[in-house]
């Protein structure tokens, strides 16, 4: 199985701020990666995929860089909104992996 | 509008038996893969099973494998998960989840999720 560290576990962030979540890979996975954002009692929401490829109706203060086994999120400036758990998984090779998730909170 | 609607959880005692379903709409189901993930209270994500299109093929979490079946019924748009020798890590809610293309495999439609309890 593909191994992944995302990185940091939590991020103290204030509105306005710019930010960025970090997930390596254990091995390589060329661009098969996606971001997903989850709010409290909610199912998770595609926010990237193909690594950098911004979904549909997501705003475009979301981007997502890197390949082979080093990648980012980027929320260019947070909104009130943004104040919620962020999950990387590798849909490489199965079985596909989650990240740890980043919690996102108003500093 | 694109629709995932699971049903089928509940509190079951270890070693039992349950099956979740999950209901397709707004869109061509026949067309995509379709994943089952699940979170333990309190935890992260974790992936637990996918089915090609046509049921051709089938994968599975090592946590489940040999425990858990997942199938489709093309006809009636559902997803199924059928859940054998239920443990009390088993304890989570169960998404089910959409491929975003049909050959791109990050989850673009999940639904509301389903309450699967493992207790005695």
């Amino acid at each position: 199985a593909i191994w992944m560290t995302q990185s940091p576990s939590l991020l103290s962030a204030s509105t306005g701020d710019r930010v960025t979540i970090s997930c390596r890979m254990s091995q390589g996975i060329r661009s098969y990666l996606a971001w997903y954002q989850q709010k409290p009692g909610k199912a998770p929401e595609l926010l990237i995929y193909a690594a950098s490829t911004l979904q549909s109706g997501v705003p475009s203060r979301f981007s997502g860089s890197g390949s082979g086994t080093d990648f980012t999120l980027t929320i260019s400036c947070l909104q009130s909104e943004d104040f919620a758990t962020y999950y990387c998984q590798q849909y490489y090779s199965f079985p596909y992996t989650f990240g740890q998730g980043t919690k996102l909170e108003i500093k | 509008q694109v629709q995932l609607v699971e049903s089928g959880g509940g509190v079951v005692q270890p070693g039992g038996s349950l099956r979740l379903s999950c209901a397709a709409s707004g869109f061509t189901f026949s067309r995509y893969g379709m994943h089952w993930v699940r979170q333990a209270p309190g935890k992260g994500l974790e992936w637990v099973a996918f089915i090609r299109y046509d049921g051709s093929n089938k994968y599975y979490a090592d946590s489940v494998k040999g425990r858990f079946t997942i199938s489709r019924d093309n006809s009636k748009n559902t997803l199924y998960l059928q859940m054998n020798s239920l443990r009390a890590e088993d304890t989570a809610v169960y998404y089910c989840a959409k491929r975003v293309t049909t050959a791109d495999d990050a989850f673009d439609i999940w639904g509301q999720g389903t309450m699967v309890t493992v207790s005695s």
